[in-house]
């Protein structure tokens, strides 16, 4: 099945900093989403981005499908921001794989 | 509109017991997942259900089962809890409108299989 990886694993800021978030995987998608689970285990969908650019807010997401990779761009971080970023990728089996996520936290 | 309920929150059982997990939203939604998140894990799909009628297999189907029992509710069943099955577990419901999907998911079930 596809493979999706994420980097880094982990990321400790300092409020007010930026940050990119990075999605590989090893085939062609046809759906592909970036999901934010909080400190207390809700999963809230951000994205949905099987290529382009989507802003909303503070969040920013690109996805270049053609080189397999999709980035989510985190500015002026917040405390609030903290958890874990889960990509998820369908590919022709028409399933949402996961990545293993990249654990944020963001220091006051 | 609560969105995605699930129930229970908490659950402990030894192993060989059997219990069920239930979902449901209020949004209308045609298609519903059950997922299971293992430390240091993503979400790996359980089954899932594609219209009210229809299940079909996941990535990690194998001592699980499902009922769709309506367009409403998604029911997870374990028939034989294994410490394996020690987990927590997400519902989901999703849409599309203007081509793009959004999934919907639950609080979360924590299981501990002893």
């Amino acid at each position: 099945g596809i493979q999706v990886e994420q980097s880094p694993p982990d990321l400790i800021l300092q409020e007010g900093a930026n940050s990119t978030l990075r999605c590989n995987f090893s085939d062609s998608v046809n759906n592909l989403q970036w999901f934010h689970q909080n400190p207390w285990g809700q999963l809230i969908n951000l994205f949905y981005i099987p290529s382009g650019t989507k802003q909303n807010g503070r969040l920013s997401a690109t996805t270049v499908a053609t080189e397999r990779y999709s980035l989510l761009y985190i500015s002026s971080s917040q405390t609030t921001d903290s958890g874990v970023y889960f990509c998820a990728v369908e590919g022709s089996n028409y399933k949402l794989t996961f990545g293993k996520g990249t654990l944020l936290t963001v220091n006051p | 509109n609560a969105g995605v309920t699930q129930t229970p929150k908490f659950q402990v059982l030894k192993t060989g017991q059997s219990m069920t997990l239930q979902c449901a939203q209020d949004m209308n939604h045609n298609s519903m997942y059950w997922y299971r998140q293992d430390p240091g894990m993503g979400l790996r799909l359980i089954y899932y259900s594609a219209s009210e009628g229809t299940t079909d297999k996941g990535e990690v189907p194998n001592g699980y089962n499902v009922s769709r029992l309506n367009k409403r509710e998604f029911s997870l069943r374990l028939e034989s809890a294994a410490p394996s099955q020690t987990s927590v577990y997400f519902c989901a419901s999703s849409r599309w409108t203007s081509g793009q999907e959004t999934q919907y998911f639950g609080p979360g079930t924590r299981l501990l299989v002893l």
